[in-house]
C-alpha cells in the first residue's frame, strides 16, 4: 500500500493528451513539493518533473506538472508511442518518520 | 557527466546482510544527499533511505531497524547494508543522487540498478 494514491494504469491515442493523477496527504504533497519519475520498461527512473511544475534539462515541454492542495497531476500532451512507460509521483513526507515516499505508479499505454 | 554505478553480491541467502556500494563519478559525494530505492520486480519503487557525508541520514521507517548507510569519501562511495533478510528484499536496488532538502522529493541522477536476490 503506497502512501500516495496513482491510479494503475491510464492509456491514449498518439496526438493526444492524458492526465495522471497522485493523492497524498497534508504531511506530504500538501506541505511539500512533488516530483514525478518516468520509468521506461527495463530502465531505471528518470526525472521528468520537479519543484511541482518544472522540468529538467532536456525533459520535452509536452510533460506539465501542477499541485493543488494534497494533490498533484501530470499532463502528458501530444502523445508519442515512445512516452508508453511506468509513471511515479513522490514527495517528502514529515510525518513522525521524514522520509520520500512514492505513489504506486501508473502504467501509461499509448494504443 | 554524473554517474552511478551499483555493485554488489547478486545473491544473499536469507537471515544474511545485504551490502551494496554505489560509486559516483562526475560529482563529488561530499556536496550532496544520496539516496537508495528498491524495487521488487513487477512493483513499484520503495524508497530506502538517504545519507549525507556528514552522516545525516533518513530512513524508511519501514526499514529502519535492519539499514546502515555510509558514506567512504576517499572512493566517493556510498554504501548500503540491509541486514536480515528476507525473500521478501529481492529487488533491484538503485542509488541516486539526492533529495537535496527535506522538502523534496528530487533524485536527479539514478544508476542502471542491481538485481539482488535473497535465496537459500
Amino acid at each position: 500500500q503506497s502512501v500516495l494514491t496513482q491510479p494503475p494504469s491510464a492509456s491514449g491515442t498518439p496526438g493526444q493528451g492524458v492526465t495522471i493523477s497522485c493523492s497524498g496527504a497534508g504531511s506530504n504533497i500538501g506541505s511539500n513539493t512533488v516530483s514525478w519519475y518516468q520509468q521506461l520498461p527495463g530502465t531505471a527512473p528518470k526525472l521528468l518533473i520537479y519543484n511541482n511544475n518544472k522540468r529538467p534539462s532536456g525533459v520535452p515541454d509536452r510533460f506539465s506538472g501542477s499541485k493543488s492542495g494534497t494533490s498533484a497531476s501530470l499532463a502528458i500532451s501530444g502523445l508519442q508511442s515512445e512516452d508508453e512507460a511506468d509513471y511515479y509521483c513522490a514527495a517528502w513526507d514529515d510525518s513522525l518518520n521524514r522520509n520520500v515516499v512514492f505513489g504506486g505508479g501508473t502504467k501509461l499505454t499509448v494504443l | 557527466q554524473v554517474q552511478l554505478q551499483e555493485s554488489g553480491p547478486r545473491l544473499v541467502k536469507p537471515s544474511e546482510t545485504l551490502s551494496l556500494t554505489c560509486t559516483v563519478s562526475g560529482a563529488s559525494i561530499s556536496t550532496y544527499y544520496w539516496s537508495w530505492i528498491r524495487q521488487p520486480a513487477g512493483k513499484g519503487l520503495e524508497w530506502i533511505g538517504r545519507i549525507y557525508s556528514s552522516g545525516d541520514t533518513n530512513h524508511n521507517p519501514s526499514l529502519k531497524s535492519r539499514v546502515t548507510m555510509s558514506v567512504d569519501t576517499s572512493k566517493n562511495q556510498s554504501s548500503l547494508k540491509l541486514r536480515s533478510v528476507t525473500a521478501a528484499d529481492t529487488a533491484v536496488y538503485y542509488c541516486a543522487r539526492g533529495p537535496m532538502t527535506a522538502v523534496t522529493a528530487d533524485l536527479d541522477y539514478w544508476g542502471q540498478g542491481t538485481l539482488v536476490t535473497v535465496s537459500s
